[in-house]
């Protein structure tokens, strides 16, 4: 099993509607759950991060945390054809004091289609 | 205020050589990670440097090293490239110590080996 796994896509979706990018992790112990945005040929830029069950909301991003069902996930609201990207999901795992070790998913592959 | 900066850009060296990577973290940050990605695939997590330490290393030959600056850059080493170290090579920084710090990355080098 892998330690952070996401569906890898393509993820079609019309513009403006919402796009609904998934990611479930092994570690139960694990504290800190990030999203990063990746286009092609650039480097991650996180766009959310969530410490805490429930609902995290920033702009047209909510991510959502349920640590009992080890599953975290990103909607984007009003799909925009800039959002067209691939996702990554980063974990941070239980460790020793100061570990900052991230454990990423293998992304999903958006489009979002004018 | 600059973020994290990575040189060189882009870089082409032959099997068998040796290259050295070099990330400046972003202000106030005093904690650098390195990441290898992969055409395809998410970062995965080479080392980690705080206090001029190596304090974390994920699964990575010996070949790999670094080394972190009292200013708190750093530097990635990699000994006798082989083909399959072509990649992205990522640089992250955050604030060290406890807690659910976000990490920022530089703009990456992709580094091909001929």
């Amino acid at each position: 099993q892998k330690e952070v796994e996401q569906n890898s896509g393509p993820l079609s979706v019309p513009e403006g509607a919402i796009a609904s990018l998934n990611c479930t992790y092994s570690d139960r112990g694990s504290q800190s759950f990030f999203w990063y945005r990746q286009y092609s040929g650039k480097s991650p830029e996180l766009i959310m991060s969530i410490y805490s069950n429930g609902d995290k909301e920033d702009g047209r991003f909510t991510a959502q945390l349920n640590k009992a069902s080890q599953y975290v996930s990103l909607l984007i609201r009003d799909s925009q054809p800039s959002d067209s990207a691939t996702y990554l999901c980063a974990v941070r795992p239980r460790g020793f004091q100061g570990a900052q070790k991230l454990v990423f998913g293998q992304g999903t592959r958006l489009t979002i289609n004018p | 205020d600059a973020g994290v900066t990575q040189s060189p850009t882009h870089l082409i060296k032959t099997r068998g050589q040796q290259v050295t990577l070099r990330c400046s973290p972003k202000s106030g940050h005093d904690t650098v990670s390195w990441y290898q990605q992969a055409l395809g695939q998410g970062p995965q997590f080479i080392f980690q440097y705080y206090e001029e330490e190596e304090r974390q290393r994920g699964n990575f030959p010996d070949r790999f090293s670094g080394h972190q600056f009292p200013n708190y850059s750093s530097e990635l080493n990699v000994n006798a490239l082989l083909l399959g170290d072509s990649a992205l090579y990522l640089c992250a920084s955050r604030l060290g110590g406890q807690g659910a710090n976000e990490a920022f990355f530089g703009q990456g080098t992709r580094l091909t080996v001929v």
